[in-house]
């Protein structure tokens, strides 16, 4: 069965650094999403990307982080400056049509300290 | 605002007994609604979705019901494994813009074999 996959599964930075948080989503799909969750608790939406543009995006998602689909298979989330409080456990999904439901990878715990 | 709220947990049940995890919804438009089931140390898999009002969405044994007139979509099982512990988070779609999709706080299910 088809996977999106993410890497690193486990990443620590120092507080100020910039981490890259990579996703290969499932090759036919077309919408893609970074969600994230702290602590196990409520799944947080970050950002969709649709035709090589972001779609929507949340209030979380302020000038610190951007996407990126460099390559037409690698998704990107580039947080620039991590602060404390962005340490959480980072989805990247897919999807082929955008209300079936989506294709979440296994994630990437980031750990700031 | 659109929102998706769900039973607390911890649900603890026997194994073969009867599930329940309550979920209800506050939408504009007509969104699509799904149950997302976590197991420790994985991302979210889709479980089941209803697209439209009155379909009912079943895998698994899971089921659930698109009820418009009660803004519910209430998670069933009628016999429980200990394979189904696990976090369970109703969600919707708005299927607009970007597809975004918000998520219950997710319930955590213990079943004792």
């Amino acid at each position: 069965e088809p996977e999106v996959t993410q890497t690193p599964s486990h990443q620590v930075t120092q507080m100020g650094q910039e981490v890259i948080l990579r996703c290969v989503p499932i090759s036919n799909h077309l919408y893609f999403y970074w969600y994230r969750q702290i602590l196990g608790q409520k799944v947080e939406f970050l950002v969709s990307f649709y035709n090589n543009e972001i779609s929507e995006k949340s209030e979380i998602f302020d000038d610190q982080f951007s996407v990126e689909r460099p390559d037409g298979s690698n998704f990107t989330l580039k947080i620039r400056s991590t602060k404390l409080e962005d340490s959480a456990m980072y989805f990247c999904a897919s999807s082929y049509e955008g209300s079936g439901g989506y294709t979440f990878g296994s994630g990437t715990r980031l750990t700031v300290v | 605002g659109n929102s998706v709220t769900q039973m607390e947990g911890p649900v603890t049940l026997s194994e073969e007994a009867f599930l329940t995890i309550n979920c209800t919804y506050t939408a504009t438009g007509y969104p699509s609604l799904f149950w997302y089931v976590q197991y420790p140390g994985e991302g979210l898999q889709l479980l089941l979705k209803a697209t439209k009002a009155d379909d009912k969405g079943s895998n698994k044994g899971f089921e659930a019901t698109y009820r418009k007139e009660t803004t519910s979509f209430h998670l069933e099982k009628g016999s429980v494994q200990v394979s189904d512990s696990a976090v369970y988070f109703c969600a919707l779609s708005l299927n607009t813009g970007g597809f975004k999709t918000i998520f219950g706080a997710g319930t955590r299910l213990f079943v004792k074999a």
